[in-house]
């Protein structure tokens, strides 16, 4: 079946922690996103990626980054510099680029001590 | 600023009865709309979408309609069942550029 993995579903660091979230998918999808969701507001964008080794800071890129060195992989860190990391985190992909929906993992909780 | 607005947080339906779920945005450059489905602690799925150059778009027992003139969009389910109870968001794009609503939390009471 195919689909997108987000590991591990629950995560918790330490403040001033580096921490990365995984997302794979086996869709052959091109493009591939990163989103944050907080209590009572939409998903907003914090990077996406239309071919590999390319990507595109979203609304609220600051304190974060990402690579995407393989088509089934973009893997989002959430580094020291992100003021305000707790939250939920959900990683999508979609064929090529257009007007496509967007398939989206189950999502990773984020949880900063 | 929001660009997309669900302004019901929440909205409940008796079984069998139509559910309708609202959507404004501001964006005039907005071409492509969509309605997500999300159960507590999963992703959204995907459920209907819409291009700009129709004002509806049927599947089943999900209708979206799209008013671009009132620059509002509006889900209908009919009949709603109690798996339809759920958080729904809608969601507009140029090009590659998404934006969601915060979501309405749709309960459908048998």
């Amino acid at each position: 079946d195919g689909g997108i993995t987000q590991s591990p579903k629950y995560l918790f660091r330490k403040e001033g922690q580096n921490v990365t979230l995984s997302c794979e998918q086996n869709l052959n999808h091109d493009a591939m996103y990163w989103y944050r969701q907080d209590p009572g507001q939409g998903l907003r964008l914090i990077y996406y990626s239309q071919i590999v080794n390319d990507f595109q800071k979203g609304d609220i890129a600051e304190g974060y980054s990402v690579s995407r060195e393989k088509k089934e992989s973009f893997p989002l860190t959430v580094t020291s510099a992100q003021k305000n990391p707790t939250a939920f985190y959900l990683c999508a992909s979609s064929i090529g680029t257009g007007p496509r929906p967007q398939h989206f993992g189950d999502g990773t909780r984020l949880s900063i001590l | 600023d929001q660009q997309v607005k669900q302004n019901s947080p929440s909205l409940s339906v008796q079984e069998g009865r139509i559910s309708i779920l609202n959507c404004d945005y501001t964006n005039s450059m907005f071409d492509y709309f969509l309605w997500y489905k999300k159960y507590p602690a999963e992703g959204p799925t995907f459920l209907i979408s819409i291009s700009s150059i129709k004002d509806k778009n049927e599947d089943g027992r999900f209708t979206v309609f799209l008013n671009k003139s009132a620059k509002h969009l509006s889900l209908h389910i009919v009949p709603s069942q109690p798996g339809d109870s759920a958080v729904y968001f809608c969601a507009a794009s140029e090009g590659q550029n998404f934006v969601f609503g915060p979501g309405t939390r749709l309960s459908v009471l048998p």
